[in-house]
């Protein structure tokens, strides 16, 4: 069992808050990748992370942004939250085999709501 | 941009049936495939990942098959049961990194 954690589960908080979701992982992955998820829409990558001191934005715009000062862990800040931000924000990573990327792994989701 | 499309949205089916799920895209040029399971207001659990150079994956009930040549990609589950109801995603990595996902084959298996 992938052992890759994220708190809060869920959180409910007011416009202007900055918050910042953690998101762990146990395996040594040096990949790690935050996906944000609407109500029966697909995932889209908001970022992701080689490993310690590099990350990129995906292909979706955010306005959180990350960090990984270790590899264990890679979490997500957002400065003024707003209802917009009101989604599922789930975690993952994976392990660099060679050429390509292997299984990624993905935490249990946090589930926000700005109102 | 790597377009992800599964069909059939939602499904429902009787205990014991077979059954498959379809997912196509529009990028032959993979690196791999992989399938998820999504349990409502959860994470994802990787069921399967094809390499782009191989054919098929099996896990127990499950297997997933890959072509690239016409872009498209099965699940087929056998005997299903009630258990397996859940959100089905595919998911195609084309840079080694990212996963591009479709929106999913929502499963229901009714005893």
């Amino acid at each position: 069992e992938a052992d890759i954690y994220q708190t809060p589960r869920y959180l409910v908080i007011g416009t202007g808050k900055k918050i910042t979701l953690e998101c762990s992982q146990t395996m040594g992955h040096d990949k790690m990748y935050w996906y944000q998820q609407d109500p029966g829409m697909e995932l889209h990558l908001i970022h992701y992370s080689y490993g310690v001191n590099s990350t990129e934005k995906g292909d979706l715009s955010s306005e959180s942004t990350v960090s990984r000062i270790r590899t264990e862990h890679f979490p997500l800040t957002l400065e003024s939250a707003r209802p917009s931000h009101t989604s599922q924000y789930l975690c993952a990573s994976s392990a660099w085999t060679g050429a390509s990327t292997d299984t990624q792994y993905f935490g249990p989701g946090t589930r926000l709501t700005v109102l | 941009k790597q377009e992800v499309t599964q069909i059939p949205a939602a499904l429902s089916v009787p205990e014991g049936e077979n059954l498959v799920l379809n997912c196509s895209f529009t990028d032959s040029a993979i690196y791999n495939l992989q399938w998820f399971r999504q349990d409502p207001g959860k994470g994802l659990t990787s069921l399967l990942l094809i390499q782009s150079s191989q054919r098929e994956q099996t896990s127990g009930r499950l297997n997933a098959s890959l072509d690239k040549s016409s872009g498209r990609s099965t699940l087929y589950i056998a005997a299903s049961q009630p258990g397996d109801s859940a959100t089905y995603l595919c998911a195609i990595s084309n840079s080694g990194y990212a996963l591009n996902f479709g929106k999913g084959t929502s499963l229901l298996v009714t005893p």
